[in-house]
């Protein structure tokens, strides 16, 4: 089952100009969450926000959430090259289960 | 320094053979799970655990086995049943009972020859 779509599926922007990604979601969620990954490596955690928060900040990343429309959005701000990697939103799924992720969006931040 | 082992990194099955993937953790998490990565796509469970000596089938479970004995071992087999096991396998481990980010191993890639 995939809960999550990612929007676009691919982006290549310049080095500080700012990255947005998108993810829609089908059923209520307790928390969403963004990951990346690098190339040919595991996810890593970048940021979970609950269903009762808006928005979350984390150094240049600003993550929103709209329950009503069942989206959220990731903002990196000021890209840099390092920030080249996939990025996948995941939701939770009933209790006790585990994370539903998207097929991502490939970022390509040149120099 | 605290984390998650997924060996080998590379691993190559011959047609009829089952193989396992190793994935063991130090982090003291009680819940592990598997996904399965195949180029362009995201993941897709395979299996998970919430406890030792527990676990459940995700959405792709067929073809596959897994043991939970211990709390910092979750070994993946790919039996002879999946037809199509060329692919990037993800372990992943979380803690539970709230809102938790999951910690993932380096992946195992798995080739048919």
């Amino acid at each position: 089952s995939q809960q999550g779509e990612e929007d676009p599926q691919a982006l290549s922007i310049q080095e500080g100009e700012n990255a947005t990604m998108n993810c829609s979601y089908k059923t209520s969620i307790n928390n969403l969450q963004w990951y990346r990954q690098n190339s040919g490596r595991g996810l890593v955690h970048l940021i979970l926000i609950r269903s009762n928060e808006r928005e979350k900040h984390s150094g240049r990343l600003r993550v929103t959430l709209d329950t009503s429309k069942k989206s959220s959005s990731l903002l990196i701000t000021a890209s840099r090259a390092a920030d080249t990697a996939s990025y996948f939103c995941a939701t939770d799924g009933p209790a006790g289960t585990a994370l539903i992720f998207g097929k991502g969006t490939t970022l390509s931040v040149s120099s | 320094d605290g984390g998650i082992t997924q060996s080998p990194k590379y691993l190559f099955r011959k047609e009829g053979q089952n193989v396992t993937l190793s994935c063991e953790q130090n982090l003291n998490h009680d819940a592990m799970y598997w996904y399965r990565q195949d180029p362009g796509q995201g993941l897709r469970l395979i299996y998970y655990s919430q406890i030792v000596n527990d676990f459940q089938k995700g959405d792709i479970a067929e073809g596959y086995s897994v043991s939970r004995e211990k709390k910092e071992s979750f070994p993946l087999t790919v039996t002879s049943a999946q037809k199509n096991p060329t692919a990037f396998y993800l372990c992943a481990s979380s803690g539970t009972g709230g809102a938790y980010g999951y910690t993932f191993g380096s992946g195992t890639r798995l080739t048919v020859v």
